[in-house]
């Protein structure tokens, strides 16, 4: 159990809608990373919050947002959906010293389809 | 820009024999960390190992051992006498160090899955 939480565990939605996922982090990690992981394929980085701020992005549009909130919760917000985006979101969090991290660890996933 | 290569996309074998995971990667940083990943059916990514790029011992946690050669960028994962609790998709992946700027994605490779058969 690594203490990394999300929620929900499995969501449904339509093309063009939009979803909220949730992170609750291991206590005491400051970093907050967001993957993508599409079926037979490795988990893609979407992006990184350290203390509240992103701290990095990967390639995706800007449909793609989040945010972190004290204390150890993050959000991944996707707007408009498309029917690419049905995948499995993996919420990872880390101890940062000095603006670098150490190991992620993850959390279970929210499997998202979009019909 | 960095890439990770995991050329085996599906490995069978029968539980006790001994089996090894390859991982090639890419990268122009000169000091960088590796991690091997376990995914099992359930998705969660459980971590197995962090080696640091300065540290070439090979290590041994119990069937587990990694073989990290800077030389031919490769960094092997063998599980000796095999079971089959084993089964689960590996994935190696690599990351930059802190403190050289940007954030700390860590790039994976395709995975590799492992079945270990009764």
């Amino acid at each position: 159990e690594t203490g990394v939480t999300q929620s929900p565990t499995h969501l449904i939605k339509t093309r063009g809608q939009q979803v909220t996922l949730r992170c609750s982090s291991q206590s005491g990690h400051n970093t907050v990373s967001w993957y993508q992981q599409a079926l037979g394929q490795g988990p893609q980085f979407i992006f990184q919050y350290y203390r509240e701020e992103e701290n990095g992005r990967g390639n995706f549009p800007p449909r793609f947002s989040g945010r972190q909130v004290p204390t150890y919760s993050a959000e991944l917000n996707v707007n408009a959906l498309e029917l690419d985006d049905s995948a499995l979101y993996l919420c990872a969090s880390s101890e940062s010293v000095s603006g670098g991290e150490e190991t992620q660890y993850f959390g279970p996933g929210t499997r998202l389809l979009v019909l | 820009a960095q890439k990770v290569t995991q050329a085996q996309t599906e490995i069978s074998v029968v539980e006790k024999e001994d089996v090894t995971l390859d991982c090639v990667y890419e990268t122009r940083d000169t000091t960088y960390y590796l991690f091997w990943y376990k995914q099992p059916p359930s998705g969660e990514l459980v971590f197995l190992i962090r080696r640091n790029s300065f540290d070439e011992q090979n290590e041994i946690s119990g069937r587990y051992s990694w073989n990290f050669q800077k030389s031919t960028s490769s960094f092997n994962f063998t599980i000796t006498a095999s079971q089959v609790v084993d089964s689960a998709v590996y994935f190696c992946a690599l990351t930059r160090l802190p403190g050289l700027g940007g954030a700390q994605k860590l790039v994976f490779g395709q995975g590799t899955r492992l079945t270990i058969n009764p």
